[in-house]
């Protein structure tokens, strides 16, 4: 296992649009997080998974978003009607329970 | 509400000088601290992680420490080189339950040749 992967790496979409982004985490890791990071900012906590369960929510996360996890293993972080300022990198980062995070190269996301 | 603040928010050097980047927190109940590199575009890659019993932690040319009680960490970069520019960041992890890290906004640092 080579680390925390993410697919697409860059994503164009116009407004409106729906988008889905994938997280695969290391394979023994129970938690997984999911940040924003803004141009010239550091990353901001939206959500994250132990197994398939998701513990927490950061207000950030309006009603547009919503992540799975389903079977506890990758997950997927879903956009509806995206507006310009969810124009991001969207981080991914895997961990076992109470240990270092591991994060992965991140989806560029940009709304036109 | 934990806010991570780091100064200055870039920082420009010749080679071979030591660099210092300055981390503080508001809240000192910590579980522990972590500086992470990102270069343009990419993702965070783990630099140092000290825990919060920890008053520093080294690893070759880098060494970080943690004064809790003051909520400041400092990463010290010996002898830079033009390689060790990018954008550096720190974070914290609290002490209660879950596991999210609050970040700083970095420093991005230009090491000149």
């Amino acid at each position: 296992d080579t680390g925390v992967s993410q697919d697409p790496r860059h994503k164009i979409t116009k407004r409106g649009q729906n988008v889905t982004f994938r997280c695969d985490p290391i394979s023994e890791h129970n938690r997984l997080y999911w940040y924003r990071q803004t141009l010239g900012q550091g990353p901001e906590f939206l959500t994250y998974f132990q197994n398939e369960a998701q513990l927490e929510k950061s207000r950030l996360l309006s009603d547009r978003f919503s992540a799975e996890r389903p079977k506890g293993s990758f997950s997927t972080l879903e956009i509806q009607r995206t507006e310009q300022g969810d124009s991001a990198m969207y981080l991914c980062a895997s961990s076992l329970q109470g240990h270092e995070q591991y994060f992965g190269p991140g989806t560029r996301l940009t709304v036109t | 509400k934990q806010e991570v603040t780091q100064i200055p928010a870039a920082l420009s050097v010749p080679e071979g000088e030591n660099l210092v980047l300055n981390c503080s927190f508001t809240d000192s109940a910590i579980y522990n601290l972590q500086w992470f590199r990102q270069d343009p575009g990419k993702g965070l890659t783990s630099l140092l992680l000290i825990q919060s019993s920890q008053r520093e932690q080294t690893s070759g040319r880098l060494n970080a420490s943690l004064d809790k009680s003051s909520g400041r960490s400092t990463l010290y970069i010996a002898a830079s080189q033009p390689g060790d520019s990018a954008t550096y960041l720190c974070a914290v992890r609290p002490q209660a339950a879950g596991n999210k890290l609050t970040f700083g906004g970095g420093t991005r640092v230009l090491v000149k040749p």
